[in-house]
């Protein structure tokens, strides 16, 4: 099965700095990689995709790298704010229509 | 103007009954799924549908029942609740149905908290 895993449950960090989170997946490279983030009592929103072909994205302060060889994506939220506290998740697909998602990050900035 | 909509947003109810979901979404898109988000907030699709056929039909109790009158809506009856259909449920849309394109990015709707008694 393509699993995906985000390897850590919770991340705090103090506000200004640099979070990271890992989503690490199995068998063969997925066409892309999505990350979502969920606010508690509401439904993930998408962030960014990345592409197999692509080494790094960029959005605002959100940075996703994408290493083949590792099999694994790495999201960064740079100058963390308080307002960045939420649970981040990874997807890929999982076969013709299905998206597999990870279990999610929860990450508290504090101020 | 929201995107994707559920309704209810909570649901209490006992053992036994029946109740179901109703899910909008007014984007246009062609897909539209439903998704079950237990304790361990493990998102795992249960149905999809693609311009009211359905595409994904999960190992789902036969209890849970999509039902699609337009592609812009995706219903779920479930029948004879038990206690571990406690969860939170979403319905989500994508304009494309293939996981591997571009385009399945997924516009989730805010959730139902289903609480089975």
């Amino acid at each position: 099965s393509q699993k995906i895993e985000q390897n850590s449950e919770a991340l705090n960090i103090q506000e200004g700095k640099t979070a990271t989170l890992t989503c690490n997946y199995t068998n063969y490279s997925p066409a892309y990689l999505q990350w979502y983030r969920q606010d508690p009592g509401r439904g993930p929103v998408f962030l960014l995709l990345i592409r197999e072909n692509e080494k790094e994205k960029r959005k605002e302060r959100l940075k996703v790298t994408f290493d083949t060889t590792l099999k694994q994506s790495l999201f960064h939220i740079t100058a963390s704010q308080p307002a960045d506290s939420a649970t981040y998740l990874c997807a890929r697909p999982f076969n013709d229509y299905k998206l597999s998602f990870g279990a999610g990050t929860t990450v508290t900035v504090r101020a | 103007d929201t995107a994707v909509s559920q309704t209810p947003k909570y649901l209490v109810t006992q053992m036994g009954n029946d109740k179901s979901i109703k899910c909008e979404q007014n984007l246009g898109h062609d897909t539209m799924y439903w998704y079950k988000q237990d304790s361990k907030k493990f998102l795992k699709i249960m149905f999809s549908y693609n311009n009211k056929e359905l595409i994904i039909n999960e190992t789902v109790p036969n209890r849970f029942s999509p039902k699609s009158p337009d592609k812009a809506h995706l219903n779920l009856h479930i029948n004879s609740l038990e206690l571990g259909d406690s969860a939170v449920y979403f319905c989500a849309s994508s304009q494309d149905k293939f996981a591997e394109s571009s385009y399945n990015e997924q516009f989730f709707g805010p959730g139902t908290r289903l609480t089975v008694l």
